[in-house]
C-alpha cells in the first residue's frame, strides 16, 4: 500500500489554517496515523485511526477521512508546529509511511 | 517512564553484517509489538519491520525482505535487528519504536532516539 502525501512543502503563518492531505493506493478504512517530526527529533504520535487525537495533542489538530483519502488540518498554526508531518497505514504488513510534508514559516 | 535505547549502529563495508539492539523499560515489553524504522540523511521515515508480542507475526519492508531479521527477548526487554548484506541505500538512522497494540498492526506511541548505520 502506498501513500502520498501533498504538498511536499507549504509555508504558511501563525494563526493559518493549514491542510495536508494522504491519499492511499488501496482503502485501509480508518487504518492510519499522522506524526510530526521536529529536526533532530524522533517522530511523535499525533492522531491515529484516522481522526483520534492522541493524549496530550492540541485540540487545533484534527484528522479526518476513511478508505482512501485523508486529511490532518491544524486550524490555527502556532510557532511550535512548524515541522514535518508524516501519514502512516496500519492496515497490514507491510506498513508504510508518506512522504511527508515539510511546514515551514513564510 | 518508556525508555528504548538503541545501539549498534556503526560504520560498515557493503555486503557486511550488522546487529542493532534497542533495550527496553518503562513498560510491560512483552505487551507490545515493536517496530524498526529508519531514516536516511535528510529523507523520510520508512517502516522496516514489525514483530508481534510473541514473535508469531513478523513483518519487513520490501526493500529488506530476505536480509534482515527481527527477532525479540522478553526475557531480557530487548528487541534485535540482524542486517545481513548491507547495501549503501541501508544508510539511515534507524530507531526502535514501541507499538500501541499486541499485534504489530497498529500506531506507534514511543521512539527511541536512534542508531546510526553507515554503509560505505
Amino acid at each position: 500500500i502506498q501513500l502520498t502525501q501533498s504538498p511536499s512543502s507549504l509555508s504558511a503563518s501563525v494563526g493559518d489554517r493549514v491542510t495536508i492531505t494522504c491519499r492511499a493506493s488501496q482503502a485501509i478504512s480508518i487504518y492510519l496515523a499522522w506524526y510530526q517530526q521536529k529536526p533532530g527529533k524522533a517522530p511523535s504520535l499525533l492522531i491515529h485511526g484516522a481522526s483520534t487525537l492522541q493524549g496530550g495533542v492540541p485540540s487545533r489538530f484534527s484528522g479526518s477521512g476513511s478508505g482512501t483519502d485523508f486529511t490532518l488540518t491544524i486550524s490555527s498554526l502556532q510557532p511550535e508546529d512548524f515541522a514535518t508531518y508524516y501519514c502512516q497505514h496500519f492496515h497490514s504488513y507491510p506498513l508504510t509511511f508518506g512522504g511527508g510534508t515539510k511546514v515551514e514559516i513564510k | 517512564e518508556v525508555q528504548l535505547v538503541e545501539s549498534g549502529g556503526n560504520l560498515v563495508q557493503p555486503g557486511r553484517a550488522l546487529r542493532l539492539s534497542c533495550a527496553a523499560s518503562g513498560f510491560n515489553f512483552d505487551d507490545f509489538a515493536m517496530h524498526w524504522v529508519r531514516q536516511a540523511p535528510g529523507k523520510g521515515l520508512e517502516w522496516v519491520s514489525g514483530i508481534s508480542w510473541d514473535s508469531v507475526s513478523i513483518g519487513y519492508a520490501d526493500s529488506v525482505k530476505g536480509r534482515f531479521t527481527i527477532s525479540r527477548d522478553n526475557a531480557k526487554k530487548s528487541l534485535y535487528l540482524q542486517m545481513n548484506n548491507l547495501r549503501l541505500e541501508d544508510t539511515a538512522l534507524y530507531y526502535c519504536a514501541k507499538d500501541t497494540s499486541v499485534a504489530g498492526t497498529s500506531p506507534i506511541d514511543y521512539w527511541g532516539q536512534g542508531t546510526l548505520v553507515t554503509v560505505s
